[in-house]
């Protein structure tokens, strides 16, 4: 099984609906991260959160929100989705259960979304 | 602020020639970590290698090499006797270590590499 997985894979949405993103992560990882990838722009980050209590801003939070429910899980919303949103998304986890360097982050499949 | 410049957007070459990706960044931090991940065309990132900042030995793994330069802060990348499933894009990435580097990584827009039977 996957370490890292998103649901859904893909996904095609109205203009002005609420979507959520999910992503679960079975690595025992305390940080978690949401990218999304446009073509030409490589990956852009949307926020992270360090743990349960701890979400921060990325480059580009303006229109998403984040929800941290359990270490393993890290939910991306998109309240009022809009075409421009239309792109490539990826949930990354760090960390290592035993500490070390956070570094290294693992991505899971990806989620493409489509607003039309 | 950081940033990551990868200039070719896209390269082609022919099978089993050598290739090297180029990538250039900025940082202000003394520790830092450098990635390169490869996106195939099935669309998932791979891990391919981290770097830090203290650590310029040039590594080899297979036909992959890397070559980090701190006086001209790059860190290339190149493919030697490229092969078909070498294809895909590659994107080179950045991150400190000021708070343990959990503020995510700052990546290059991508190189395309398409290599030709």
């Amino acid at each position: 099984d996957a370490d890292v997985t998103q649901t859904p894979r893909n996904r095609i949405t109205k203009t002005g609906k609420r979507i959520m993103l999910e992503c679960s992560q079975t690595k025992g990882h305390d940080r978690m991260y949401w990218y999304r990838q446009d073509p030409g722009l490589g990956l852009r980050l949307i926020y992270y959160s360090f743990d349960v209590k701890d979400i921060n801003k990325g480059e580009i939070s303006d229109g998403y929100s984040v929800s941290r429910q359990a270490q393993a899980k890290f939910s991306l919303s998109l309240e009022s989705a809009i075409p421009n949103q239309t792109a490539l998304y990826f949930c990354a986890t760090s960390g290592t259960p035993a500490g070390g360097p956070h570094n290294e982050q693992f991505f899971g499949p990806g989620t493409r979304l489509t607003v039309l | 602020a950081q940033k990551v410049t990868q200039a070719q957007t896209e390269i082609s070459v022919v099978e089993k020639e050598d290739v090297t990706l180029d990538c250039v960044y900025e940082t202000r931090d003394t520790t830092y970590y450098l990635f390169w991940y490869k996106q195939p065309p099935s669309g998932e990132l791979v891990f391919l290698i981290r770097r830090n900042s203290f650590d310029e030995q040039n590594e080899i793994s297979g036909r992959y090499s890397w070559n980090f330069q701190k006086s001209t802060s790059s860190f290339n990348f190149t493919i030697t006797a490229s092969q078909v499933v070498d294809s895909a894009v590659y994107f080179c990435a950045l991150s400190d270590d000021s708070g343990g580097g959990a503020d995510g990584l700052t990546f290059g827009k991508g190189t395309h590499l398409i290599i030709q039977p």
